[in-house]
């Protein structure tokens, strides 16, 4: 079983639907963050979050330390925002030195 | 302040051969980390260096793989004598303190042919 689990791994919707991708892990962490990749393309860091809630134009992010759990939502979605999303945690402890343990990513796409 | 630097953003080689990949981090980022993504699977650590120092190259293949972060220039992944299982995409991230927000490149796709 991966450190980091996601669900669901593909995931498609109409424009402006609603999104929630979930993340568990099994490890105890000092941060999650959430990361987008388009085909091809680099890595842009969405979120990087250790408690509560952040929001950044139509994206949310949701973490629960103590069941060791986050979402991401999008809210009305829109087809540039198809890509994958990936969780990546920054395990806890003195020799994890920030290294990001990755989930499998979830593949969106919205369609017009 | 640019963003991450990778390059090349593509790379050829043929199998023997060597492959370099540099990354610049952001201006005042001493922490540098390096990912490798292969075909259809997910990210995986590779090593992350400071300047002049490898912290922790746990996740470095032992044998043809090494790093580097010298006081001046770019960090420099290289992979000696190449074979085709190395073909992959290779990102590089930097952030200015431990456990801290990590920016990526735009990552080099390396293909040996």
């Amino acid at each position: 079983k991966n450190e980091v689990e996601q669900s669901p791994q593909n995931l498609t919707a109409q424009e402006g639907e609603f999104i929630t991708i979930n993340c568990s892990y099994s490890v105890g962490i000092s941060a999650l963050h959430w990361l987008q990749q388009h085909p091809g393309g680099g890595i842009v860091s969405l979120f990087m979050l250790s408690s509560g809630k952040k929001k950044h134009g139509r994206l949310i992010a949701t973490i629960n330390i103590q069941e060791k759990h986050s979402s991401l939502h999008i809210t009305a979605s829109h087809p540039r925002d198809s890509a994958v999303y990936i969780c990546a945690v920054i395990n806890a402890g003195g020799t994890s030195y920030g290294k990001l343990t990755f989930g499998q990513g979830t593949i969106l796409t919205v369609h017009p | 302040n640019a963003g991450v630097m990778q390059n090349p953003r593509h790379l050829v080689r043929r199998r023997g051969q060597e492959a370099r990949l540099r990354c610049s981090p952001m201006k005042g980022h001493s922490h540098v980390y390096w990912y490798r993504q292969l075909p259809e699977e997910g990210l995986k650590f590779m090593v992350y260096l400071q300047k002049e120092n490898i912290i922790d190259e746990s996740g470095m293949p032992k044998e043809r793989f090494s790093a580097e972060f010298p006081k001046e220039g770019p960090s420099i992944l290289r992979i000696q004598q190449v074979v085709r299982g190395d073909s992959a995409a290779y990102f590089c991230a930097s952030s200015p303190l431990l456990n801290t927000e990590a920016f990526f490149g735009q990552g080099t796709r390396l293909t040996v042919v």
